[in-house]
């Protein structure tokens, strides 16, 4: 059971938007301490989608936003593609497990 | 550039040992840690520890008496042991950098190696 809870799978058609949580407590997330997004693609290692909360990475387009309030985070993805199927995980830091991920949400596009 | 390398079956009850070369930067910049991270088949991603070029080390509890983590800043490489295996150990494992814009609040992994596949079974 991660520490920090998502929602195992999330699902959307082509140019919708679709959000997935990341829910955390008063000893990561709530602690102040930023949130971090990854995109694992089949087959492939994770890769660095937004970090600290809602910053992206060059080369990562726009449609990708994040988000923090209190003990929670949330990834948005606008103008769904069948490229963004995906696994997606978040990443924050713990004051007594130092770092933990969540337990990972499955995106598919219908 | 990050590359995991080690054997890719290791028996049970035995130590696993695996090394990550980094290239195109030092390991020893300040403003990095290095990590490594596995994620057994079909499941999600866990945190084994992390390493300071100076060798400051710091490791998920639930693994912290089986793992060990150390650097070779000649070889600009760092690397992992994890003793006393099961079947439970398999997975694939990864090494990644991480960085941070403010220490305070946290790091993010923000380069990974392509990962390697370490299956337990004798």
């Amino acid at each position: 059971q991660s520490v920090l809870t998502q929602p195992p799978s999330v699902s959307g058609a082509p140019g919708q938007r679709v959000t997935i949580s990341c829910t955390g407590s008063s000893s990561n997330i709530g602690a102040g301490y930023d949130v971090h997004w990854y995109q694992q693609l089949p087959g492939t290692a994770p890769k660095l989608l937004i970090y600290d909360n809602n910053n992206r990475p060059s080369g990562v387009p726009d449609r990708f936003s994040g988000s923090k309030s209190g003990t929670s985070a949330s990834l948005a993805i606008t103008g769904l593609q069948a490229e963004d199927e995906a696994d997606y995980y978040c990443q924050s830091y713990d004051n007594s497990l130092r770092e933990v991920f969540g337990g990972g949400t499955k995106l598919t596009v219908l | 550039q990050l590359q995991e390398s080690g054997p890719g079956l290791v028996k049970p009850s035995e130590t696993l040992s695996l090394s990550c070369t980094v290239s195109g930067d030092s390991i020893s910049r300040s403003s990095y840690h290095w990590g490594w991270i596995r994620q057994p088949p079909g499941k999600g991603l866990e945190w084994i520890g992390s390493i300071y070029y100076t060798g400051s080390t710091y490791y998920n509890p639930s693994l912290k008496s089986r793992v060990t983590i150390s650097v070779d800043t000649s070889k600009n490489q760092f690397s992992l042991k994890l003793s006393s295996v099961t079947a439970a150990d398999t997975a694939v494992y990864y090494c990644a950098r991480l960085f941070s814009y403010n220490i305070l609040t946290g790091y993010f992994f923000d380069y990974w190696g392509q990962g390697t596949l370490v299956t337990v079974s004798s």
